[in-house]
């Protein structure tokens, strides 16, 4: 079983209020990911991480950032939540840059932006 | 860029066969296959390295054509447990541009 942590599953906040998601792993992986997926829809890509200090924007341009200081951490914030930000947020991660590793999503975070 | 997948649904009865195809236009790492059920999250099928190199579950195939960027995923002799939505992943730039999914494959499997 995947040991991949993502709080809280479910958030109902306000417009314009700062939120974190959080996502914890513990398998070690160098490889981290934040999708964003609307439900029966597509897995959209936002940000990604191969290591400490490493973040990338995904295809998908987002308002949320991320910091990778610790291996096992990876959350995602938003400054300022919208109505438009209401979605299903899916953290995930896989080996090390030189393995062919799976990768082990989260349960997810629903929000949901009033 | 994201990969293309077809076809966008597939309806079966239970013990036929289907491939799902994932194509890229740019030149690939990696391919991952990924099941989705509703309100779950996406579970791990097999993933295709440039080189040849692959990893998956037993009763799941795949291919890799590293020459056209495609890959197909094969489901044989269905099972009412493989509804879902599938889908393909790509890794490109040597590994580093990120894990990019497709749109997905929805798959009903009638009895």
């Amino acid at each position: 079983e995947a040991d991949i942590y993502q709080t809280p599953r479910y958030l109902v906040i306000g417009t314009g209020k700062k939120i974190t998601l959080e996502c914890s792993q513990t398998m070690g992986h160098d490889k981290m990911y934040w999708y964003q997926q609307d439900p029966g829809m597509e897995l959209h890509l936002i940000h990604y991480s191969y290591g400490v200090n490493s973040t990338e924007k995904g295809d998908l341009s987002s308002e949320s950032t991320v910091s990778r200081i610790r291996t096992e951490h990876f959350p995602l914030t938003l400054e300022s939540a919208r109505p438009s930000h209401t979605s299903q947020y899916l953290c995930a991660s896989s080996g090390t840059l030189d393995s062919l590793d799976e990768a082990f999503f989260g349960q997810g975070t629903r929000l949901t932006v009033v | 860029q994201q990969p293309v997948q077809s076809p966008q649904a597939v309806i079966l009865r239970e013990g036929e066969d289907a491939v799902i195809n994932c194509s890229s236009s740019k030149a690939l790492y990696s391919v991952h296959w990924y099941r989705q059920k509703h309100g779950e999250a996406p579970v791990f099928l097999m993933i295709l390295l440039k080189g040849g190199e692959q990893k998956g579950h037993e009763k799941i195939s795949a291919s890799f054509n590293e020459k056209k960027q495609q890959s197909s995923l094969y489901l044989t002799a269905s099972q009412l447990s493989y509804s879902g939505t599938y889908f393909c992943g790509t890794e490109s730039g040597g590994g580093a541009d990120g894990l990019t999914f497709g749109k997905g494959t929805h798959l009903i499997i009638q009895p």
